[in-house]
């Protein structure tokens, strides 16, 4: 019973390189979210995707791009990464009629 | 503007005494709260929730209240155990959001001491 599994677990980027996070959930979740977690700031919200073939702006969306491949599957997208994007990223999924996530462990990216 | 707040960015306990985490929020929108529970190197666990029609949710050792005219909840550990020490985030549902949203404080970092 894997959940939400996101990889790589870590990652090192110089600055304007590309990289795709990708997360995965094996629960038949409609909902995916992508949030950053920063020293002092909690969770923040980068992007959603309600459900399958619909994507949407969270709070921090400036520098990312998210596809929701199919029901199972939402990547974040890097385009040109900055050191200001260095923090841990969680992907979470959730069922129809329960508000809690389910998150995945996390993937620490340092922009050098 | 951070919508949901945790004031304390961590809290000591002995272990076996209580551990109180505080939570206070903004948006009198927010109708359902929870509180997650985030060891090192993994992700956030969901440990307890509470809707905005109720004051008090109870689970085990776990205790959550609820002041909608304070805007104010806080979690209660009775007792406090080794094992609860972890980073705890609150976190808040605004009413009609279609994407059932979570806006999450900035966390408390709990260390109960054997």
């Amino acid at each position: 019973n894997a959940g939400v599994t996101q990889t790589p677990k870590f990652q090192v980027l110089k600055t304007g390189q590309s990289m795709t996070l990708q997360c995965a959930q094996d629960m038949n979740h409609n909902s995916m979210y992508w949030y950053r977690q920063d020293p002092g700031m909690g969770l923040r919200l980068i992007y959603y995707s309600a459900s399958e073939g619909t994507t949407d702006k969270g709070e921090v969306p400036n520098g990312y791009n998210v596809s929701r491949l199919n029901k199972r599957e939402f990547s974040l997208r890097l385009e040109s990464a900055a050191p200001s994007q260095t923090s841990v990223y969680f992907c979470a999924s959730r069922e129809v009629d329960y508000y809690g996530y389910t998150f995945g462990s996390g993937t620490r990216l340092t922009v050098v | 503007d951070q919508q949901v707040k945790q004031n304390s960015p961590s809290l000591s306990v002995q272990e076996g005494r209580i551990s109180i985490l505080n939570c206070d929020y903004t948006n009198s929108m927010f109708d359902y709260f929870l509180w997650y529970k985030k060891y090192p190197a993994e992700g956030p666990t969901f440990l307890i929730s509470i809707s905005s029609i109720k004051d008090k949710n109870e689970d085990g050792r776990f205790t959550v209240f609820l002041n909608k005219s304070a805007k104010h909840l806080s979690l209660h550990i009775v007792p406090s155990q080794p094992g609860d020490s972890a980073v705890y985030f609150c976190a808040a549902k605004r009413i009609n959001n279609a994407g059932n949203m979570l806006t999450f404080g900035g966390g408390t970092r709990l260390m109960v001491k054997p």
